[in-house]
């Protein structure tokens, strides 16, 4: 089946620094990829939707500031956290469908990265 | 608000027991609905899926959902599971077309299988 990759899988950082997290879509070209938030014991929240070529489409109460993202090619989209502060600390996820597939298929996960905020 | 809602949160379960898990989700019109899986410390997996057609999906190690449009539900079973089924399972939602393709989750079932 089709890969997404993610990387790193965990990462510290100190607070006011920035971290980038990449997916990278590894079998197929993704003009959309997906970038999740999933918080301990809760559902994954969309953040945002990111399009290659294209300024990515935030969901309502996320800052687009904090949370930059760059879909600089079909197969990599990258999700940088900027100032970060203990409160970004969460698990975040990307995804992408292979549109290869036709309309009547599901997205792939990256296997995601843990953001520990210090 | 629109929503997908997952009625169990944690369910416990001794081996060969029967499963069942809701799912219910508020949109009208035609969905595409999921159910993913992740086990421990791994990432989300398909588990199955349902666009069309036959509305009982049979999907991977033994599981299938049924989709009720009039109930707008689409519930998770397995007749007999096992310990290494124990996972948080997530059922989601791509709504009608306008929605760019977006998934909305429910807030996941954690299932403990005893063995």
């Amino acid at each position: 089946g089709a890969v997404v990759s993610q990387h790193p899988s965990r990462v510290i950082c100190k607070s006011g620094t920035s971290v980038k997290i990449e997916c990278r879509s590894l079998d197929f070209q993704a003009t959309t990829m997906f970038w999740y938030r999933q918080f301990p014991k809760k559902s994954l929240m969309l953040m945002a939707t990111s399009n290659e070529g294209s300024k990515a489409t935030y969901e309502q109460g996320v800052e687009k500031d904090k949370f930059l993202i760059n879909h600089a090619s079909l197969t990599l989209s990258t999700l940088t956290v900027t100032s970060a502060h203990p409160e970004d600390s969460s698990f975040y996820i990307c995804s992408a469908r292979d549109p290869g597939r036709g309309d009547h298929t599901e997205a792939f996960f990256g296997q995601g990265t843990r953001l520990t905020v210090v | 608000a629109q929503s997908v809602s997952q009625h169990n949160h944690h369910v416990i379960l001794s081996e060969a027991a029967s499963l069942e898990l809701g799912c219910n989700y508020s949109y009208g019109g035609t969905v595409n609905l999921f159910w993913y899986v992740q086990y421990p410390g791994q990432h989300l997996q398909l588990l199955l899926k349902y666009f069309s057609g036959d509305p009982l999906v049979k999907g991977i190690k033994g599981f299938e959902a049924e989709f009720i449009k009039s109930k707008f539900s689409f519930n998770l079973r397995k007749p007999s599971v096992q310990w290494s089924d124990t996972a948080e399972y997530f059922c989601a939602v791509n709504p009608p077309a306008g929605n760019n393709r977006k998934l909305i989750w429910g807030l996941g079932t954690s299932l403990a299988v005893n063995p």
